[in-house]
């Protein structure tokens, strides 16, 4: 069965740092997604990419996140300089179609930020 | 931001009971996604539905989506310890193309 992988599964990082999350998601999809959780606390949306571009974001996605498709396959989440309160469970997720596509998603990469 | 309200937050029964849980809005969203979370892990797709009033059994579980499409129900019968989790609603709204995710139900079913 398709499925959604991301790497790594867990990083540790010290603040200030840069750190690149990696997504595969499902070849056939058009549609991706990056969301994080942080312990304890809801799912929250970041960002969503279409096309080649981002077609939403949210508040929490500012200047110091990028998302990218370099190569048709990868889908990466870029924070430049980490801070504390980015330490939170980060999910990629996809789905072929807009209108009731279903969202799949990978089994998270674990920041850590010390 | 388009708020899904999930009630109850924590809940905690006995193998064999039965339960709902409730997703609700003040907003109309093109479908509704069911999710089940476990500890270190991403949400699991139980069901989608899409049409008002529409309800989908998946073994012991039934999901009913609102008439207005703005809430949605989930009903576990003869709960099992294997049913504990984070359940999470998910709304498509009618424009654009996120989820906005529920506050989250963690169920716990003693054995």
């Amino acid at each position: 069965e398709p499925e959604v992988t991301q790497t790594p599964s867990h990083q540790v990082t010290q603040m200030g740092q840069e750190v690149i999350l990696r997504c595969v998601p499902i070849s056939n999809h058009l549609y991706f997604y990056w969301y994080r959780q942080i312990l304890g606390q809801k799912v929250e949306f970041l960002v969503s990419f279409y096309n080649n571009e981002i077609s939403e974001k949210s508040e929490i996605f500012d200047d110091q996140f990028s998302v990218e498709r370099p190569d048709g396959s990868n889908f990466t989440l870029k924070i430049r300089s980490t801070k504390l309160e980015d330490s939170a469970m980060y999910f990629c997720a996809s789905r072929g179609t807009v209108n009731t596509g279903e969202l799949f998603f990978g089994e998270g990469s674990r920041l850590t930020v010390l | 931001t388009q708020l899904l309200e999930q009630s109850p937050q924590f809940l905690s029964i006995q193998e064999g009971e039965n339960l709902t849980v409730y997703c609700n809005s003040s907003s109309v969203f093109s479908s509704l996604q069911w999710y089940r979370q476990e500890p270190g892990e991403g949400p699991v797709l139980l069901v989608t539905v899409v049409t008002g009033g529409e309800v989908k059994k998946l073994k012991r579980l039934t999901f009913q989506f609102g008439d207005a499409r703005k809430d949605s129900s989930l009903h576990i019968t003869a709960a099992q310890p294997g049913d504990t989790g984070l359940y999470l609603c998910a709304g498509a709204p009618i424009t654009g193309n996120q989820f906005y995710f529920g506050t989250g139900t963690s169920l716990t079913v003693i054995p």
